[in-house]
């Protein structure tokens, strides 16, 4: 089955550098990227995705790259705010059959601090 | 936008009763509602998918006579913990994808926190 790993597990930066996490998958027919934020005590939240037909997507200081013959995928932050502070998880889902019922499978989260 | 209501926020039982968490699709119709369970300072691990009207499909090691899932309708589905032990104490979080969007994303419910003591 699919496995996501995640990196690094635990990211420090400083307010306005920027931040990537990285996230390698094993299954080739994943196609389908999803990020996800995770406030203390609260549920996931998708902050972007990406799927297989595409190498790059970004959305204000949110970016998120696809490299699909290494399978894996990044997660880029610039400019971060204090507020970006938060735990980060990838996933990656295939679909199933015809529909799209495929399971995200998650990597194991990155907790990011940005320091003020 | 999609959203996904997860009700209780916040549970605490006895051992030995069963507690029942709702997940509720509002806008939109729901294929496919997956179970999450996350423990303290770990990912989300799938405990199981369940299909609108039809039996859950479980991970491996999860027991299906424990953890219940019913998906009655397109917009509800439940999981619940049956003869619950203070080892089921943890963070539970469904998803729902969207019904007729091609791999459509998961939208979280915010998560049912629940304490057996």
């Amino acid at each position: 089955g699919e496995n996501v790993e995640q990196h690094p597990s635990t990211l420090s930066v400083q307010e306005g550098d920027s931040a990537v996490i990285k996230c390698t998958y094993s299954d080739s027919a994943s196609n389908y990227f999803p990020w996800y934020k995770q406030e203390l005590g609260k549920g996931s939240q998708l902050i972007i995705d990406i799927r297989s037909n595409v190498g790059e997507k970004k959305d204000q200081r949110i970016a998120v790259t696809l490299n699909k013959t290494a399978k894996h995928f990044s997660l880029h932050i610039t400019e971060t705010q204090p507020e970006d502070s938060a735990v980060y998880f990838c996933a990656a889902s295939t679909r199933s059959g015809s529909g799209n019922t495929g399971k995200l499978i998650f990597g194991q989260g990155t907790t990011l601090q940005v320091k003020p | 936008g999609a959203v996904v209501s997860q009700h209780p926020s916040r549970v605490i039982c006895k051992s030995g009763t069963s507690v029942k968490i709702e997940c509720r699709s509002l806008d939109f119709q729901a294929t496919t509602m997956f179970w999450y369970r996350q423990f303290p300072k770990q990912s989300l691990m799938l405990m199981a998918t369940s299909n609108e009207g039809s039996k859950a499909t479980y991970e491996q090691g999860v027991e299906k006579d424990k953890f219940l899932i019913n998906h009655a309708s397109l917009t509800l589905s439940t999981l619940t913990v049956t003869s619950a032990h203070p080892e089921d104490s943890s963070f539970y979080i469904c998803s729902a994808r969207v019904r007729d969007r091609a791999m459509g994303e998961a939208f979280f419910g915010q998560g049912t926190r629940l304490t057996v003591v």
